[in-house]
C-alpha cells in the first residue's frame, strides 16, 4: 500500500524564492496535517486540514505560508518569499478519523534556503 | 513551558542492556500518550501507545503516571536495531499531537 507521498525530497533554493511543497495523503485518510522539523525546535505542527477544509493555521509562522487543500489526494505548502530561517524538514501526515494517536508520515521534504 | 518535555540524551548503552527514559507533560487534561521512534533522517512512526496501566510490546513497555504527569519507556535486551530518536506524544485535545524533542538512544556492540 502507498503510503503518504511528498515531493521534492530535497529543495536548495536562494532566499526571496517561491518554495512549493507537495503531498498525497493516504487514501482514505481525512485528516492531513503539515508539520515542520529543526533541531532546534522539533517538530511543529504548521496546520491541519480535516476533509479538505483548513482546521487550524495558528502554527503558521507568519503570512508567507499558506497551505491548500483543493481535493482529498492531494495538498500544498507554499513558502514565499522563502527566507533562510525556513530550512527545515517538513513532513506531512496524514491519519483517519478514528485512530487520532497513529499519523502516518511521509518521509520529509528537506528544504535549504540559501 | 513546553507542552512536552524531553531529555535529549543520548543514553548510549551497550547491547543487551536495558535503557529507560521519561518525559513529562504540562497538560493535565490530556488524553492520551504514544511513543514515536525515528530513525536518523526519517519520517516518526508510531511505536506504541501508553495506557493508563502500563503496557508492554514486546521488548518495550510504557508506563504513564498522570498524577506526576509524565511517561516513561523502557527497552529490555537492547539492540543494534533500536538505536534512534524516541518522540514522546501527547494528545491534549481531539485533533492535536503535541511532540516532545526526542531522545536520543545509541545502541553499542
Amino acid at each position: 500500500d502507498a503510503g503518504v507521498i511528498q515531493s521534492p525530497r530535497h529543495e536548495v533554493t536562494e532566499m526571496g524564492q517561491e518554495v512549493t511543497l507537495r503531498c498525497k495523503p493516504i487514501s482514505g485518510h481525512d485528516y492531513l496535517f503539515w508539520y515542520r522539523q529543526t533541531m532546534m525546535r522539533g517538530l511543529e505542527l504548521l496546520i491541519y486540514f480535516n476533509n479538505n477544509v483548513p482546521i487550524d493555521d495558528s502554527g503558521m509562522p507568519e503570512d508567507r505560508f499558506s497551505a491548500k487543500m483543493p481535493n482529498a489526494s492531494f495538498s500544498t505548502l507554499k513558502i514565499q518569499p522563502s527566507e533562510p530561517r525556513d530550512s527545515a524538514v517538513y513532513f506531512c501526515a496524514s491519519r483517519t478519523g478514528t485512530r487520532a494517536g497513529e499519523l502516518f508520515f511521509g518521509e520529509g521534504s528537506r528544504l535549504t534556503v540559501l | 513551558r513546553k507542552e512536552v518535555e524531553q531529555d535529549p540524551g543520548p543514553f548510549n548503552v551497550p547491547e543487551g542492556a536495558t535503557v529507560a527514559f521519561n518525559c513529562t507533560y504540562s497538560n493535565s487534561a490530556s488524553q492520551s500518550f504514544f511513543w514515536y521512534r525515528q530513525d536518523c533522517r526519517k519520517e516518526p512512526k508510531l511505536l506504541m501507545s501508553v495506557y493508563s496501566s502500563g503496557n508492554e510490546d514486546g521488548r518495550f513497555t510504557a508506563q504513564l503516571n498522570r498524577a506526576s504527569q509524565y511517561i516513561s519507556l523502557l527497552i529490555r535486551d537492547s539492540k543494534l536495531s533500536d538505536s534512534a530518536t524516541y518522540l514522546c506524544v501527547v494528545r491534549p485535545n481531539d485533533y492535536k499531537l503535541s511532540f516532545g524533542a526526542g531522545t536520543t538512544v545509541t545502541v553499542r556492540a
